[in-house]
């Protein structure tokens, strides 16, 4: 069974500041994905990848397959940043995806 | 509307209920899951779906059953609501892997509570 780690679990932050959520798994994967969850909403996914980076807009999300990690960074954080940020990777060729605990990001004004 | 729509959204019930949580989706993905959401733990599959012939048995299927009904339609039933049953319940599509993005598609979510 694959472990997904993120960390950290809760993290406060500054607006304007830069932000680094990390998460780690223990078995080969296919892909990964980052997903963002406001408090009492849905959940949106803001990135899949396989490999190498991605960014949207101030969110950027990379991936080292060989470390068994992946990062979610947020450039000039602003409070509507502010939600429960999801890593989940899916396991070898199949379907199944494995869910981290979450990150729940506040950035105060 | 929204890509995938969760009926009811909230809900109280009775323990030994009966319970149907509904989810339709606009993607025309093949692949439908029911997921349940706990304060302090990850999302847990229930039940997935890769086409209406083919269902399967998720981590926590036990007090759970579903039903295909068509492609663009997943629900997830309790037969007799128990209160550990009380969570937030999502569905969610997405494409087969060899597809498209495989990018995943979630609902609103369904507040289950059971007295």
């Amino acid at each position: 069974k694959n472990e997904v780690e993120q960390s950290p679990q809760n993290l406060t932050a500054q607006e304007g500041e830069f932000i680094t959520i990390n998460c780690s798994y223990s078995v080969g994967i296919s892909a990964l994905h980052w997903l963002q969850q406001h408090p009492g909403g849905g959940i949106v996914s803001l990135f899949m990848l396989s490999s190498g980076k991605k960014k949207h807009g101030r969110l950027i999300a990379t991936i080292n397959i060989q470390e068994k990690h992946s990062s979610l960074h947020i450039t000039a954080s602003h409070p509507r940043d502010s939600a429960v940020y999801i890593c989940a990777v899916v396991g070898g060729s199949n379907y199944k995806l494995t869910f981290g605990k979450g990150t729940l990001l506040t950035v105060n004004p | 509307d929204a890509d995938v729509t969760q009926t009811p959204r909230n809900r109280i019930t009775k323990t030994g209920k009966r319970i149907m949580l509904e989810c339709s989706q606009t993607k025309g993905h093949d692949r439908m899951y029911w997921y349940r959401q706990d304060p302090g733990l990850g999302l847990q599959l229930i039940y997935y779906s890769f086409d209406v012939k083919d269902i399967n048995k998720g981590e926590i299927s036990d007090g759970y059953s579903v039903s295909r009904q068509a492609q663009a339609k997943f629900s997830l039933s309790l037969e007799s609501a128990i209160p550990n049953q009380t969570a937030l319940y999502f569905c969610a599509t997405s494409d087969s892997w060899g597809k498209n993005t495989g990018e995943l598609f979630f609902g609103e979510g369904s507040r289950l509570t059971v007295l």
